[in-house]
Parts: C-alpha cells; structure tokens; sequence
C-alpha cells in the first residue's frame, strides 16, 4: 500500500513569510510524528499525535511553530514569520500505536518536505 | 540524559569489509534501540532494533551489539556493499510499548562503500 506522502517536497520562502507543510500518514496508522533534520544532523522530535488525546508537543522550538492533524488523517505542521535557522528537512512518520503490548510501534517516515528560507 | 552520541560521523569501507557504528547513551530509562538507514531523499527507514534484554541481534548481513552496563549499542554490517551507501541513525526509545514512541536520534553516520 502507499506510505507515507508529504507535500510539497522542496520549499523555497523569504524570511517573515509562514509556511504549511502537510503530511498524509499510512491508512490506519492513529499516531504521527513531526521531526526535524538540520543538515548534517539527526532527526529532532517535534511534535506528536495519537488518536484523539491532546499532542504532545513538547518538541517544538518556538511558539512560531504548531502543528494541528484531523482525526487519524492528514496532519499539517505550520511555521510562522519564518527565520533563517528553520531552514531544514521536515519529515513526518505515522505508525500504528499499540500500547502496552510488546510490540515496537515502527515508525514509517515519508520523504520529507525540504524547506529553504531566504 | 536524553541524548544518544553516535560515531563516527562517516565512514569509509571497501567492498566485503566490516562497517561499524557505535552509540552511547546515558539515560537507563532507555529501553528499545532501533537503527534506521537514510539514502539521500529519502525518509529514514527501520533497518534492526533491539531490546535491552538481549545482548546481540543478527538478521542477514546486519547485527546489534548491545552492552547493557557499559549503555552502548552498535551496528556491524558484515560483507558490506556499495548498496549499503546511505546514512545510519541510531535510535532510543524510553516509551517501549508505553503511550508514545518519542524517539532520541543519533547525529547519524554517513558510510561510503568503496567497490
């Protein structure tokens, strides 16, 4: 079936400007992860999704950042008055979350939206 | 606490050699370990993992060493291949089967397989 798909794949904005960032899980994955990839660095968490509970966003740098997901469906991940420093690789993953079970709940990650600001 | 180092940055290996990449971490509470392999556009995708119970995994070419006391893993990939050109990110997971699965990345290794 079709993994996971984000949008748009390269994103170019000046400095001020917000962005939107969408991500469509896997069909039927209930939890989705929002991390971030600087160059030449490992993924940083940012926020997370499962089912109806409130996100835990715990990982977001500013408040200029949010994040919001309908249901168990698309999510969109918004950056306001963009700066510079939030140039980086935006990759979401979905997994199925089956807690208390002792199974690990893969993380499967999509492409990730390359976001350039100027 | 939350953090997991991970060496080398990168890594070159001719074809059939031995790749190995080793990650510490410090926080016990830490208690699934997955290694992920990133090619270039791609998203990272799940190569092994491992619990703390077990001090070695092994599936095909690709094996985890897991020193529970010294809290430091490593992945060897045996025979390597130009294939296995990518960037390898190893992982911590202190939410195993608990409500969330907040990963901890590694920096990530950049390996170069020379045919």
């Amino acid at each position: 079936g079709a993994g996971v798909s984000q949008s748009p794949s390269n994103k170019v904005t000046e400095k001020g400007k917000d962005v939107e960032l969408r991500c469509d899980p896997i069909s039927g994955h209930t939890a989705l992860y929002w991390y971030r990839q600087r160059l030449g660095q490992g993924l940083e968490f940012l926020i997370y999704f499962q089912g109806n509970s409130a996100p835990d966003k715990s990982g977001l740098p500013s408040d200029r950042f949010s994040a919001e997901r309908t249901g168990e469906s698309v999510s969109t991940l918004t950056i306001q008055r963009t700066q510079q420093e939030d140039s980086a690789v935006y990759l979401c993953a979905s997994s199925i979350n089956l807690s208390g079970g002792a199974t690990y709940n893969e993380q499967f990650f999509g492409p990730g939206t390359r976001l350039t600001v100027l | 606490q939350q953090q997991v180092k991970q060496s080398p940055q990168s890594l070159i290996v001719q074809k059939g050699g031995i790749s190995i990449i080793n990650c510490a971490y410090e926080n016990t509470a830490f208690d699934y370990f997955p290694w992920y392999q990133q090619f270039p556009g791609k998203g990272p995708a799940l190569l092994i993992a491992i619990r703390p119970d077990v001090s070695e995994k092994k599936e095909g070419r690709f094996t985890i060493s897991f020193n529970k006391s010294a809290k430091q893993f490593s992945l060897h990939i045996m025979d390597s291949q130009p294939g296995d050109s990518a960037t390898y990110f190893c992982a911590a997971d202190p939410n195993y089967g608990g409500a969330t699965n907040k990963l901890i990345f590694g920096t990530g290794t950049l390996l170069a397989v020379q045919p």
